[in-house]
């Protein structure tokens, strides 16, 4: 069984481009978990997703960010117009049910803005 | 809004000593997780404490919760150089769609030295 899966584990980017970060939860799981970690920093929460349905998203920034977890395929966040701040390690958990269970995380997608 | 204070935030040590982490959270929580993480890589889980009075541990770790004074100790015994990481603790919510949603302390960047 394998963990969750993060892909690209590096991702450079130019200041207004786009950046999209994939995750693949373990399998049977259908709750997945953004998080971001800045520098010197722990992680914060992002956004909590079932599959089509973004639950909560409280910790996403107002602009310029997206998440989805469509029926079939990874999940995705989606950061629009790049900027340095943005630069950070984002890390993807997911459950297999709501309070049902420990949450994994995956190996981390660290994004460099230059 | 849930609160989460590790300290101290660095600890160098001896090998062979022993010393506490300290984990403070503000509300009512079911569950509290501690994670270590090596620089560049992704959380490791160490311990799930979920009611008030569980220890739990694991090799030179231990690791404790009270609920009542919303504390949880991260205890190393006899340290060595291999313990040398970052720790977090880690809480969820209490209940619903909060479940899944983990709130980090700062982390506690542990140092063993020869």
């Amino acid at each position: 069984n394998a963990g969750v899966m993060q892909n690209p584990r590096h991702l450079v980017r130019r200041r207004g481009q786009e950046a999209r970060l994939r995750c693949s939860p373990m399998k049977g799981h259908s709750h997945v978990y953004w998080y971001r970690q800045l520098p010197e920093e722990g992680l914060k929460f992002m956004v909590y997703l079932q599959k089509e349905n973004i639950i909560d998203e409280s910790g996403m920034p107002k602009e310029r960010f997206s998440a989805e977890f469509p029926k079939e395929g990874p999940s995705i966040l989606r950061i629009q117009q790049v900027v340095r701040g943005d630069s950070a390690a984002y890390f993807c958990a997911s459950s297999p049910t709501l309070g049902g269970g420990e949450a994994f995380f995956g190996q981390g997608t660290r994004l460099t803005v230059v | 809004e849930l609160k989460v204070e590790q300290n101290p935030l660095f600890l160098s040590m001896q090998e062979g000593k022993n010393y506490t982490i300290y984990c403070n959270y503000s509300t009512t929580s079911d569950r509290l997780y501690w994670y270590r993480q090596d620089p560049g890589k992704s959380l490791e889980s160490l311990f799930v404490l979920l009611s008030n009075g569980a220890v739990k541990q694991e090799g030179r770790l231990m690791a404790s919760l009270d609920t009542k004074a919303r504390l949880s100790t991260l205890h190393i015994t006899a340290a060595v150089h291999d313990l040398s990481a970052t720790y977090f603790c880690a809480v969820s919510g209490a209940g619903g769609t909060s479940y899944g949603k983990l709130t980090f302390g700062q982390g506690t960047i542990l140092t063993v030295h020869p």
